[in-house]
């Protein structure tokens, strides 16, 4: 199965900086998805990026852009132009083509200062 | 409803209880997910349901926690003779269908806390 890990409990931003958040994951398997979901306080998960491994484009949404580097098995989340409501737990994620276990890391703790 | 709704939000139990907790996935949503979120970590994948079935029990901790589903629709997760170590909170989700292009929702979660 896969493991996912994120090496960083806490990150801390100032408002309109730039901040990058790690996500490294390993799997034998070379069809998967890769996800980042963002938890504030409410509890609910909410989908932020998603990349397909065999693109090799790097995924990008507004404010949040990712790092995909495949064979390092590496996928970093850049969150530019930081605000106050991007505060929250985020959770890098993999889930392979042929189960339905998604595998979620620790979470990263991120506090935006004003 | 709009999104997917848990009850209850937050539950209180005594050692050695049973509970019951509800997950409302959107509606036409036929694929739906189990996770436990214990504090600090991050999600573990419990059980999913396509349908009614539920084709991997696997991720199950023991064989005090089972889950249904029925008509499609509302699914029960029940935990049995509740232990300390069962505290975290509970998340369920909806897809359109299982498989990884459909992307999972998620509920608030039910918070459990066991005395």
């Amino acid at each position: 199965a896969q493991t996912v890990t994120q090496s960083q409990p806490e990150m801390s931003v100032q408002e309109a900086e730039t901040v990058t958040l790690s996500c490294t994951y390993d799997t034998s398997e070379s069809d998967y998805y890769l996800f980042w979901y963002k938890q504030p306080p409410s509890r609910q998960m909410i989908l932020v990026i998603r990349q397909e491994a065999y693109k090799q484009q790097n995924a990008t949404e507004n404010r949040f852009s990712v790092n995909f580097q495949k064979a390092a098995k590496s996928f970093s989340l850049k969150i530019s132009d930081s605000q106050l409501g991007d505060a929250a737990m985020y959770f890098c994620a993999c889930h392979l083509y042929n189960n339905n276990d998604m595998r979620f890391g620790a979470g990263t703790r991120l506090t935006v200062k004003p | 409803g709009a999104g997917v709704s848990q009850s209850p939000s937050n539950k209180v139990t005594e050692k050695g209880k049973d509970v019951e907790l509800r997950c409302d996935p959107i509606s036409g949503h036929t694929a739906l997910y189990w996770y436990r979120q214990s504090l600090g970590q991050g999600l573990e994948f419990l059980i999913y349901f396509q349908g009614n079935s539920a084709p991997d029990k696997s991720g199950l901790p023991s064989d005090r926690f089972s889950a249904e589903r029925t008509g499609g629709s509302v699914s029960t997760l029940t935990i049995q003779r509740t232990q300390q170590e069962d505290s975290a909170v509970y998340l369920c989700a909806s897809s359109l269908g299982t498989g990884v292009r459909n992307e999972q929702f998620f509920g608030p979660g039910t918070r459990l806390t066991v005395l």
